[in-house]
């Protein structure tokens, strides 16, 4: 049974450029969660979705970051301009609502120079 | 609000020492409680939960957290350390109520078990 996918596992971009990582939940699952985790910081709730429709966007930094989740089975959390602070590892996890396990994907590794 | 805090950032004991990794919650109404695990360059990987029940959870790999309400408290256990046990823990909370489902991540605590 596949897990959480995620992709690209990295990635190394330049200032400016616009960044879009992806997500594959868990087959089944109708919750999707981002986070990022740095080491200032630690581990930071972005976003969620329950059954494809945004909940929760309170973490999400500022304008420059947005997320897409056309179905239930891909999302997306895009940067647009990148900024070097940006730089993180950025975590997708699926649940199934009310079950509250959430599975983490193995993340996508940013850096912005 | 909801939060959870892990006081010690990291945590030492010697193989086939008992370990315990120590996190207390803040929640306005009963908790749903989680320890993950993660290990050198990958996502985290889920130990155990309390939901409710009994106070004793046990989990993956022998980890077993115990739930305390008076104390606030929901560390993570295990009676024998092993040096693969080594790596980041994370305790998480969530509230048991239907105004959303994610979680409050704690910030970490670094195990390592030294042979």
């Amino acid at each position: 049974d596949a897990g959480v996918i995620q992709s690209p596992r990295h990635e190394v971009t330049e200032m400016g450029q616009e960044v879009t990582l992806r997500c594959k939940p868990i087959s089944g699952h109708n919750s999707l969660f981002w986070y990022r985790q740095t080491m200032m910081r630690g581990l930071e709730l972005l976003i969620y979705f329950n059954n494809n429709v945004p909940i929760d966007d309170s973490g999400m930094p500022e304008d420059r970051f947005s997320a897409k989740m056309p179905n239930a089975s891909f999302s997306t959390l895009k940067i647009q301009p990148s900024e070097p602070r940006d730089s993180a590892v950025y975590f997708c996890a699926s649940s199934l609502i009310r079950l509250e396990t959430q599975y983490f994907g193995p993340g996508t590794r940013l850096l912005v120079l | 609000a909801q939060s959870v805090a892990q006081p010690e950032d990291q945590v030492n004991v010697a193989e086939g020492n008992p370990l315990t990794v120590k996190c207390t919650y803040s929640v306005s109404g009963n908790p749903y409680l989680f320890w993950y695990v993660q290990y050198p360059n990958r996502g985290l990987q889920f130990l155990l939960k309390y939901i409710t029940g009994d106070n004793l959870v046990k989990g993956s790999y022998g980890f077993e957290a115990e739930f305390n309400k008076s104390q606030t408290s929901f560390h993570l256990k295990k009676p024998s350390a092993l040096v693969s046990d080594s790596a980041l823990y994370f305790c998480a909370v969530r509230e048991n109520s239907n105004s959303g489902y994610a979680l409050n991540f704690g910030k970490g605590t670094s195990l390592l078990v030294t042979p």
